[in-house]
């Protein structure tokens, strides 16, 4: 499969353990937030996503958490599974001017061991 | 089936040959963008397109060209590749509009190198 990222954070868990991937935003302003899941030679893949005025949003088997005052975004996998093992990336966007713009962070590479 | 389609998925090509790579989607989303990803670097854009005949620049647009002349396509266009041009390049499209956040659906990639 595709490279996406030869230096990426790992996270490694044990299959049935909680994950939980973090996320720093740098952009106070952002209006939202997404996580998305790539794995090995795929597109990335949405996941969730967050408006900037909650503070915590469920989905199947994830939550996402946020913490405007230290501007910090976590990604809470329960009973982590083999095919949750891909990289996830956190993007925050923004409705400016008619537009709407979203940055993606780095990534992070989830490693689930049986 | 609800897809975003791109091609070709591999492609070599030499300095200064132009090249185009593809984008379709079938689902009738008005918002349409173009990535690179690079190692380290996550997906960085290069253009977007709100709607049929508006696009505007990403992040990285320097060296690449668009063009949203349907709804369903939104090619990318290399005038003339260089070597830093070597990337994974994805295609997405989103029902979004400007105010709703961008769920959006990636295409499968395309691998191009410059040599």
């Amino acid at each position: 499969g595709e490279s996406v990222g030869l230096h990426l954070p790992t996270l490694s868990v044990q299959e049935g353990d909680n994950s939980i991937i973090n996320c720093a935003y740098s952009n106070s302003a952002s209006d939202y937030f997404i996580w998305y899941k790539q794995e090995s030679g795929k597109g990335p893949q949405f996941i969730i996503d967050i408006r900037s005025n909650m503070d915590k949003r469920q989905g199947q088997r994830v939550t996402v958490l946020l913490n405007k005052t230290v501007k910090h975004l976590s990604l809470q996998i329960a009973a982590t599974q083999p095919g949750d093992s891909a990289v996830y990336f956190c993007a925050e966007g923004l409705f400016s001017g008619g537009y709407n713009k979203l940055i993606f962070g780095a990534g992070t590479r989830l490693a689930v061991h049986p | 089936e609800a897809q975003v389609t791109q091609n070709p998925r591999y492609l070599i090509t030499v300095t200064g040959k132009k090249l185009t790579v593809t984008c379709s989607q079938n689902m009738n989303h008005e918002y349409m963008s173009w990535y690179r990803q690079d190692p380290g670097l996550g997906l960085r854009q290069i253009y977007y397109s709100m709607n049929v005949e508006v696009t505007d620049k990403g992040d990285v647009p320097e060296g690449y060209k668009v063009s949203r002349k349907e709804k369903r396509n939104f090619p990318l266009i290399l005038e003339s590749p260089s070597p830093n041009q070597t990337s994974l390049y994805f295609c997405a499209s989103s029902l979004a509009g400007t105010a709703d956040p961008l769920e959006q659906y990636f295409g499968p990639g395309t691998r191009l190198t410059v040599t």
